[in-house]
C-alpha cells in the first residue's frame, strides 16, 4: 500500500535554531514530490515539487531535497513567521492524477 | 502566482439542507480540479478528481450522490453537499492543475468551513 508518512508530528524551535523535517514515502512509480505549507484555517500553499532522487529546490530559509525513500524539508535560522503546518504530498505514475498527502508536521518557532 | 478562490469561506446551514460550495481559477484555466475535505489535526483527503466537461471521479468511499461535483467551465468547478448532516461538518478544499503536462504545481483554494447543525 503506497504511503507517506511525516516526522515529527509537531516541532517547536526557538528562533534561529535550524532543523530539519522528513517525509518518507513507500510508493510504486514517483512522478513528483511536493511540499506545502498550511497555516490555520487557509488553504495549502506550494513550496516545491522534486521529481528525482539528488534533486534539491531553496526559497529563502527553505530547503527541499529528495531521496528514493524520502525528503527532507531543512529550515535555517527560523521566523516566527515560519510557524505553520508542512504538509508533503506524493504523485504516482501512471494514467491516475491522484496526490497523497501526509499528515503534516505542525512548526512553532518561538521569538 | 496562480490564484484558486473559494466561495463562501464559511457557511452554517441545519441538518438536511444543501450547500454548494464554488471554487473558481482566476488567472489561468484549469483543466483538472480536485476536492479535499480536511477534519482537525488531519491531512487533506481527496474526495475527488473532474475534469472540465466530464463526469468527476470519486475516491473510495466517497458518495457521488451525495457530494454532487460540475466542472462546466476551465475556471469553475461546484461541489453541492447534499442533504448535509453534522458529520459532513468539515472543512473543504478545492485545487486546480493548469495544462501543465509535468503536473507542476497544484493551486490551492483558501478552503470552506462547512458547519451542519
Amino acid at each position: 500500500e503506497d504511503q507517506v508518512t511525516q516526522s515529527p508530528e509537531a516541532l517547536r524551535l526557538q528562533e534561529g535554531e535550524s532543523s530539519s523535517l522528513n517525509c518518507s514515502y513507500t510508493v510504486s512509480g514517483l512522478r513528483g514530490l511536493f511540499w506545502y505549507r498550511q497555516d490555520p484555517g487557509k488553504g495549502p500553499e506550494f513550496l516545491f515539487t522534486l521529481y528525482s532522487a539528488g534533486e534539491e529546490k531553496e526559497k529563502e530559509r527553505l530547503k527541499a531535497t529528495l531521496t528514493k525513500k524520502e525528503s527532507f524539508l531543512h529550515i535555517t535560522a527560523p521566523k516566527p513567521e515560519d510557524s505553520a503546518t508542512y504538509l508533503c504530498a506524493v504523485r504516482l505514475s501512471g494514467g491516475y492524477q491522484k496526490v497523497t498527502f501526509g499528515t503534516g508536521t505542525k512548526l512553532q518557532v518561538i521569538p | 502566482g496562480a490564484v484558486v478562490s473559494q466561495h463562501p469561506s464559511r457557511v452554517i446551514c441545519k441538518s438536511g439542507t444543501s450547500v454548494k460550495i464554488e471554487c473558481r481559477s482566476l488567472d489561468f484555466q484549469a483543466t483538472t480540479m480536485f476536492w479535499y475535505r480536511q477534519f482537525p489535526k488531519q491531512s487533506l483527503m481527496l474526495m475527488a478528481t473532474s475534469n472540465e466537461g466530464s463526469k468527476a471521479t470519486y475516491e473510495q468511499g466517497v458518495e457521488k450522490d451525495k457530494f454532487l461535483i460540475n466542472h462546466a467551465s476551465l475556471t469553475l468547478s461546484t461541489l453541492t453537499v447534499t442533504s448535509a448532516h453534522p458529520e459532513d461538518s468539515s472543512f473543504y478544499i478545492c485545487s486546480a492543475r493548469d495544462r501543465d503536462p509535468n503536473f507542476s504545481k497544484q493551486y490551492f483554494g483558501p478552503g470552506t468551513r462547512l458547519t451542519v447543525t
